[in-house]
């Protein structure tokens, strides 16, 4: 079975830019969520996707944004770009939703340079 | 927004010693308490993980402790190697809270 894919793997833009990122979930998994990570803050839950229903949501400004189509890939979309946004997001799927005992498969990630 | 602290942010073990990290909660309604092991230009891979109604588990050379009166839980890794060396992140469930990661190196 294929892994959690992310495209593009590596994306520079400037400040002020927006970008979209797309994730993959393995076959079968229905729920995608997504995590910013940077040096020192570990990772931190941007939102969760199941069954194209936004169902949680971390503490990230409106210009986080995301979606999720019927056969389960994922899109996340950052507008008005800010330096601050360079970081890797990963994305991470599951079986069922709510992610709580469900073993999570998490893909290799997006690195996001801001310049 | 931190609600799980994990300590040391680094951690330098000679190969064949016992790596210990540690992990703090505060919300009493997490009820699942993953580790994951991350790899350089990779995503976190689910390492072993708990439930608060036990005190320990153990998987291989990897061993979870957890004390609920504390809130706290750590990761003991026995018998370290050159191959564990890696960022380990602990984590806890409701709405997935991750702790900030060590990077552990075995020398």
């Amino acid at each position: 079975k294929a892994g959690v894919t992310q495209t593009p793997r590596y994306l520079i833009k400037t400040r002020g830019q927006q970008v979209t990122l797309s994730c993959s979930p393995i076959s079968g998994h229905r729920s995608v969520s997504w995590y910013q990570q940077t040096p020192g803050q570990g990772l931190q839950f941007l939102f969760e996707y199941f069954s194209e229903t936004q169902r949680n949501k971390g503490n990230f400004p409106g210009r986080f944004s995301g979606r999720q189509f019927s056969n389960s890939r994922s899109e996340m979309n950052v507008s008005t770009l800010e330096l601050g946004d360079s970081a890797l997001y990963l994305c991470a799927s599951t079986q069922l939703a709510g992610a709580r005992t469900d073993t999570q498969y998490f893909g290799p990630g997006t690195r996001l340079t801001v310049l | 927004q931190q609600q799980v602290k994990q300590s040391p942010q680094s951690l330098i073990v000679q190969k064949g010693g016992i790596s210990i990290i540690n992990c703090a909660y505060e919300n009493t309604a997490f009820d699942y308490f993953p580790w994951y092991q991350q790899f350089p230009g990779k995503g976190p891979a689910l390492l072993i993980a708990i439930r608060p109604d036990v005190s320990e588990k153990k998987e291989g050379r990897f061993t979870i402790s957890f004390n609920k009166s504390a809130k706290q839980f750590s990761l003991h890794i026995m018998d370290s190697q050159p191959g564990d060396s890696a960022t380990y992140f602990c984590a806890a469930t409701l709405k997935t809270r991750f702790g900030a990661g060590t990077r552990l190196t075995v020398k």
